[in-house]
Order: C-alpha cells, then sequence, then structure tokens
C-alpha cells in the first residue's frame, strides 16, 4: 500500500524556522513529483508546493515563495519542507501528497507559528 | 493564476437526495481537475480524476463531468457517511489551486 508519513510540525515563533519530512513507501518514489498542501484552523485546502521526480524543478504559491523551500531524498524515499521566516498564518495541518494529481494524501503534521 | 469558483459553500440534504456541486473555472482547464472528500480531522481523499474517472473503491453513487471551465461532482443517493467537505482541485499548471469548498450537511 502506498503511504505518506510527514513529520516535524510543532509550535515556532513568529519569524522563526522549521523543516518537515514526508517518508513514503509501498511506491517507486523517484518516478513520481510529490506536492505539498496545507490547511488552516477551520479553513479550506491551500496549494503549497511541487518538486518534480527528480527535484529538478519546484514550483511555490506565492503566500510562500522566497520563504519555503521543498526538496527531496531519492535515495531515502523523503520529501522535505524547510520553512523559514514564519508568520502567524503559516498556522495550519501540512499534507504531503503523491504526484501532480494528488492522488494519495499523508495524515499531515501540524504547525503553530506563535508570537 | 487559474481561479477555481466552487458553489456552493454549504448544502444541507438528506439520505437518498441527489446532490450536485460545482467548479468553475477562471479560464480552460480541460479534464486536469480532481474532487476531494474531507471529513473532520482527517486527511482528503481523492473521489475523481480527470473530470470524470472515478478513483478505485469509490462507490458508484459519485459521478463527475465536465472540461474546460465547468465540472461537476453528483452524488446520486446520498448515504451518511457522505456528509463531509468537498473540495475541486485543478492541476492544469502551477500554481494549482482548490475550490472553496462545499460543506455538506445533514437537513
Amino acid at each position: 500500500d502506498v503511504q505518506l508519513l510527514e513529520s516535524g510540525g510543532g509550535l515556532v515563533l513568529t519569524g522563526g524556522s522549521l523543516r518537515l519530512s514526508c517518508a513514503a513507501s509501498g511506491f517507486s518514489f523517484s518516478s513520481f513529483g510529490m506536492s505539498w498542501v496545507r490547511q488552516a484552523p477551520g479553513k479550506g485546502l491551500e496549494w503549497v508546493s511541487y518538486i518534480s521526480n527528480s527535484g529538478g524543478s519546484t514550483y511555490y504559491a506565492d503566500s510562500v515563495k522566497g520563504r519555503f523551500t521543498t526538496s527531496r531524498d531519492n535515495s531515502n524515499s523523503t520529501l522535505y519542507l524547510e520553512m523559514s521566516s514564519l508568520e502567524i498564518e503559516d498556522t495550519a495541518v501540512y499534507y504531503c501528497a503523491k504526484g501532480s494529481w494528488e492522488d494519495v494524501w499523508g495524515q499531515g503534521t501540524t504547525v503553530t507559528v506563535s508570537s | 493564476d487559474i481561479q477555481m469558483t466552487q458553489s456552493p459553500s454549504s448544502l444541507s440534504a438528506s439520505v437518498g437526495d441527489r446532490v450536485t456541486i460545482t467548479c468553475r473555472a477562471s479560464q480552460g482547464i480541460g479534464n486536469d481537475l480532481g474532487w476531494y472528500q474531507q471529513k473532520p480531522g482527517k486527511a482528503p481523499k481523492r473521489l475523481i480524476y480527470a473530470a470524470s474517472s472515478l478513483d478505485s473503491g469509490v462507490p458508484s453513487r459519485f459521478s463527475g463531468s465536465g472540461s474546460g471551465t465547468d465540472f461537476t461532482l453528483t452524488i446520486s443517493s446520498l448515504q451518511p457517511e457522505d456528509f463531509a467537505t468537498y473540495y475541486c482541485l485543478h492541476h492544469s499548471t502551477f500554481p494549482q489551486t482548490f475550490g472553496q469548498g462545499t460543506k455538506l450537511e445533514i437537513k
């Protein structure tokens, strides 16, 4: 079975940094691009980022561009989201999802940014 | 950027009802659209891909249609487990965008 397991969430002060991880299993990780999606408390889903299967191409939402960096380690089937200059508005559950068609999702990890 | 306008934002219906949710894209996206179901405290689950293809294991009462700019998700006969929030997502170009969501509640 395809499984995605996010980790690394937590409480961070405004202006701080955090790195999220997404461990993948059950599929050929290096063959698929991967996405990050977030959901602020009580709000809808927001697409955050996409990385191609090789890692050679990355795309970001305007709301995180220049502050967030998506990367991957295909040898360890792990996706990363490096977040810096965090703002209150970045408080959300962060999900990783398989592919640019987001067919399978992880359970999410919670990031809380506080002043 | 392509914007997705989803309607209605909420919907009250009864078990057995037929329900339709709509998403409109601000420009043509072919059939590059998926529909997702999310229950409280859970990750979204994809129901439909390529606008009208049913994901494996998804009941046949769910169906999707449309292409270009106008898309619909239809539930032919609501079941108790279908009460949830539904989102559309276009993946035609980056940035991808979700619709605002439709909360389906029991009447």
